[in-house]
């Protein structure tokens, strides 16, 4: 079964800081994709950033970065500079490439930036 | 821009009284999911639809129906809505490419619902 683990229920920095946030998963998979989401309180579920498990290279999107550990499962999130923007929930998810349909989602982690 | 849409933005309905919330995408994608969430909580999948074919997650009340009668729509019927069922709830969309598998989801707005 797939799972996705989030062990930081909540997370907070100071504004300009780095963050980062850790997801882990299971699978017995070897081509997959992994997500990282990011919701706004009462705003929409966004894509931040998505990697592709057969690519080794950590995929960035300008201030968000990841920490992608294949053989450890590990799927970090890397927020630099953070911003007041920044501050939501966060959720890590992994779905499988050429069978099912359905995202694996974490419980989410919820970032709070101190300005 | 390419889009998926969510109607009504808000909900209130009462307890036994049927509802239907609806969903249509502009993206052209051939899978959609409804979700429900809770407050603070992981989207949980309710059922998808790839292309005509419909996906029932075990753990689903029989009380949550879905329908899509075209590429772009997707409805979510409540038949009797209890009280546990006030909650967001999200559509969303995928496309599954024969090349390279299922890629990125995309999310509506969300419909909160509640049930008094």
């Amino acid at each position: 079964a797939q799972t996705v683990t989030q062990s930081q229920p909540e997370m907070s920095v100071q504004e300009a800081e780095t963050v980062t946030l850790s997801c882990t998963y299971d699978t017995s998979e070897s081509d997959y994709y992994l997500f990282w989401y990011k919701q706004p309180p009462s705003r929409q579920m966004i894509l931040v950033i998505r990697q592709e498990a057969y690519k080794q290279q950590n995929a960035t999107e300008n201030r968000f970065s990841v920490n992608f550990q294949k053989a450890a499962k590990s799927f970090s999130l890397k927020i630099s500079d953070s911003q007041l923007g920044d501050a939501a929930m966060y959720f890590c998810a992994y779905t499988k490439l050429n069978t099912g349909n359905q995202f694996y989602f974490g419980t989410g982690t919820s970032l709070t930036v101190i300005p | 821009d390419a889009m998926v849409i969510q109607n009504p933005r808000y909900q209130v309905t009462q307890f036994g009284k049927p509802v239907t919330l609806s969903c249509s995408q502009t993206l052209n994608h051939n899978v959609m999911y409804w979700y429900q969430q809770k407050s603070s909580q992981a989207p949980k999948l309710l059922f998808h639809y790839y292309d005509k074919d419909f996906n029932n997650e075990a753990d689903t009340p029989d009380n949550f129906q879905s329908r899509r009668p075209n590429t772009s729509f997707c409805f979510l019927d409540i038949r009797s809505p209890g009280l546990g069922d006030a909650a967001m709830y999200l559509c969303a969309t995928s496309r599954r490419n024969q090349a390279r598998g299922l890629e990125t989801q995309y999310f509506g707005p969300g419909t909160r619902l509640l049930v008094l």
